[in-house]
């Protein structure tokens, strides 16, 4: 089967710095998403990996190694508005997207 | 309209009613998809469409149902409703190239009882 696994819950501090980490096993392998979702919205779109390595994209950098299946969001600086869930999808060899459970992350003062 | 927009945003339904939920998008986008999101659970996808006047079943299709007449709509159908049903869903569309990303409409929060 396929499977997507990320930290139920996650604390930190602000102005720190946080790793979220995702592992995965899909038939096939079409990219990885990470997704922010607050409490009662919608996800909305952080980053986009298919090839091995790190992008960064301000605060946010998200890192894929393939051959591990294996992805981590890492947010720095962390701010109060950064709580939130953080979901992580695969597209599959079908381009369809298979969600993780989501990592709510806590930050603290 | 900006964006994808769903309606109702929320709706509490007595078990074996029927009831269609609205999804619309404005961004020509050729993909739209319906999902239910459950506490603990991940995303599951309920049907899709990857373009006008096709549809396709997803994880979790039972109960369901939809149709695609056009680029813009994407309605969600439960024929009879029951409990297990009670769940958020979102509509979600994509232009369906290589690396875009899915953008997601409210959701509407349902309530079998």
């Amino acid at each position: 089967g396929q499977n997507i696994d990320q930290p139920t819950e996650m604390t930190a501090t602000e102005g720190a710095i946080v790793q979220i980490n995702c592992t995965y096993q899909t038939s096939g392998f079409n990219g990885l998403f990470w997704y922010q979702q607050h409490a009662g919205e919608a996800p909305t779109f952080l980053s986009y990996n298919v090839l091995d390595g790190l992008e960064e994209k301000g605060r946010f950098s998200s890192f894929l190694s393939r051959s591990k299946g294996y992805s981590y969001l890492l947010l720095k600086e962390l701010q109060m508005k950064d709580s939130a869930s953080y979901l992580c999808a695969v597209r599959d060899s079908n381009y369809q997207l298979i969600w993780g459970a989501g990592t709510k992350l806590i930050i603290k003062p | 309209i900006a964006g994808i927009t769903q309606a109702p945003t929320s709706q509490i339904l007595a078990a074996g009613r029927r009831m269609t939920l609205r999804c619309t998008q404005d961004m020509r986008h050729n993909a739209m998809y319906w999902y239910r999101q459950d506490l603990g659970l991940g995303l599951r996808l309920i049907h899709y469409s990857n373009t006008a006047g096709t549809t396709g079943k997803g994880e979790v299709p039972d109960g369901y149902s939809v149709s695609r007449a056009n680029t813009d709509d994407f309605p969600l159908t439960l024929a009879s409703a029951v409990p297990s049903q009670t769940s958020v869903y979102f509509c979600a569309s994509s232009d369906g190239g290589e690396n875009t990303e899915a953008f997601f409409g409210q959701g509407t929060r349902l309530t079998v009882v």
